[in-house]
């Protein structure tokens, strides 16, 4: 089935430890996209890659970087984890950057 | 400072009820616009979108959105709602001919249903 598949689906992960989400997509979209979503805040960008090899900084992007080494994967990481990254984190796609955006199912990270 | 609002975070309504979910936008252009639905413990789908032409955009499971340009709103309505509509809603933007090109959400609105 195609669409965007999400791992771990959760992760308990302690303070200073590092964790890479991964985020593959089948669709060939050439914009990818990682969001955290918090409880009230809705859901805020993290970083966005709009084609292979390009990525750049959204709303909060301190304390996570990302690669983009080709069109379908885009892993999100965490170099040193601490607790107020306990988020649910939405990798997305889309066709290109301008146009509706297709989610995964999430990763539920907990950072204690 | 572009945002997104939802003024409402959480709505109570009966099943069979009309529901007009509300959404307004602060951008110096028309943007384009989408509502997503979010289940629990699930991803965002996407309801409808909204890019240009008519300002009525009919989308999945029954519900409409009207692009109001003079009020900056692109509401979301449901003739009656299921209990099945039970979920979180999400408007959202991105800039046309934007550089950076991502959406940007509204905090979002809760929906209850009432038997």
């Amino acid at each position: 089935i195609a669409g965007i598949t999400q791992a771990p689906t959760s992760q308990i992960l302690a303070a200073g430890r590092r964790m890479t989400l991964r985020c593959t997509q089948d669709m060939r979209h050439n914009a990818m996209y990682w969001y955290r979503q918090d409880l009230g805040l809705g859901l805020r960008l993290i970083h966005y890659s709009n084609t292979a090899g390009t990525t750049g900084k959204g709303e909060v992007p301190d304390g996570y970087s990302v690669s983009r080494a080709n069109t379908d994967d885009f892993p999100l990481t965490l170099a040193s984890a601490v607790p107020s990254q306990t988020s649910v984190y939405f990798c997305a796609s889309s066709v290109q950057a301008n146009t509706e955006a297709f989610f995964g199912q999430g990763t539920r990270l907990t950072v204690v | 400072a572009q945002s997104v609002t939802q003024p409402d975070i959480h709505i109570t309504v009966s099943e069979g009820a009309s529901l007009e979910l509300r959404c307004n936008y602060s951008y110096g252009a028309t943007p384009y616009l989408f509502w997503y639905v979010q289940s629990p413990g699930q991803g965002l789908q996407l309801l409808l979108k909204y890019f240009s032409g008519d300002t009525l955009v009919q989308g999945i499971k029954g519900f409409e959105a009207e692009f109001k340009r003079s009020q900056s709103s692109f509401n979301l309505r449901k003739p009656s709602v299921h209990w099945s509509d039970a979920a979180e809603y999400f408007c959202a933007v991105v800039l046309y001919g934007g550089s950076q090109g991502n959406l940007i959400f509204g905090k979002g609105t809760k929906l209850s249903v009432k038997p």
